[in-house]
């Protein structure tokens, strides 16, 4: 099984901060990973596929990068809506696995 | 609009059996393959399956195979979860999500959850 691991587990920033957050694997899965957002009460939102795709509807301040084992999102510039929790996923094999999350809080 | 809704959650006792059911709408549901996901109270999120587009080819993780079943009917867009031989630690939200595109193993949209309790 691969494990993904996100760093930090909390952020703390202010809005219009930029935010990176980590993820990395435990072996290298490529290019196939993806990362959510969640909030309170909701279920996960995709964000980004592929390591750099962003969804459908998903604003141009949400990007991905890496490859191989790591991973970064970065948020450019923290809107109030943002604050929230954030995975990663691979499908690097079909026994897919989530990262532990990274909790982005206002400062 | 496309949506999907869970149902069949509620209370089980360890040991005990149930079956969770996803209804699809809004989009061609036999053309996509399908994801249960759940996550504990508090906890993140836990992949639990995934069902090809025509129901062919199944993957599961290590902590439910064997004790789940994942299936669906695509003559009435429902996808379901068989869940056998609960344990307390089972309690969950659990989603159900369709995949991005096909099997890209990523699910582009997710139900609301249904709630299972595993307890005495």
């Amino acid at each position: 099984e691969i494990v993904l691991t996100q760093s930090p587990a909390t952020l703390s920033l202010s809005p219009g901060e930029r935010a990176t957050l980590s993820c990395r694997a435990s072996q290298s899965v490529s290019r196939y990973l993806a990362w959510y957002q969640q909030k309170p009460g909701q279920a996960p939102r995709l964000l980004i596929y592929d390591a750099s795709n962003r969804a459908t509807g998903i604003p141009g301040r949400f990007s991905g990068g890496g490859s191989g084992t790591d991973f970064t999102l970065t948020i450019s510039s923290l809107e109030p809506e943002d604050f929230a929790v954030y995975y990663c996923q691979h499908r690097s094999t079909w026994l897919l696995t989530f990262g532990g999350g990274t909790t982005v809080e206002i400062k | 609009q496309v949506h999907l809704v869970e149902s069949g959650g509620g209370v089980v006792q360890p040991g005990g059996s149930l079956r969770l059911s996803c209804e699809a709408s809004g989009f061609s549901f036999s053309s996509y393959g399908m994801h249960w996901v759940r996550q504990a109270p508090g906890k993140g999120l836990e992949w639990l399956a995934i069902i090809w587009y025509d129901g062919t080819t199944k993957y599961y993780a290590d902590s439910v195979k064997g004790r789940f079943i994942i299936s669906r009917d695509n003559s009435k867009n429902i996808l379901y979860l068989e869940m056998n031989s609960l344990r307390a630690e089972e309690t969950a939200v659990y989603y159900c999500a369709r995949d991005l595109y096909g099997r890209s193993g990523f699910s582009d949209l997710w139900g609301q959850g249904a709630l299972v309790t595993v307890s005495s």
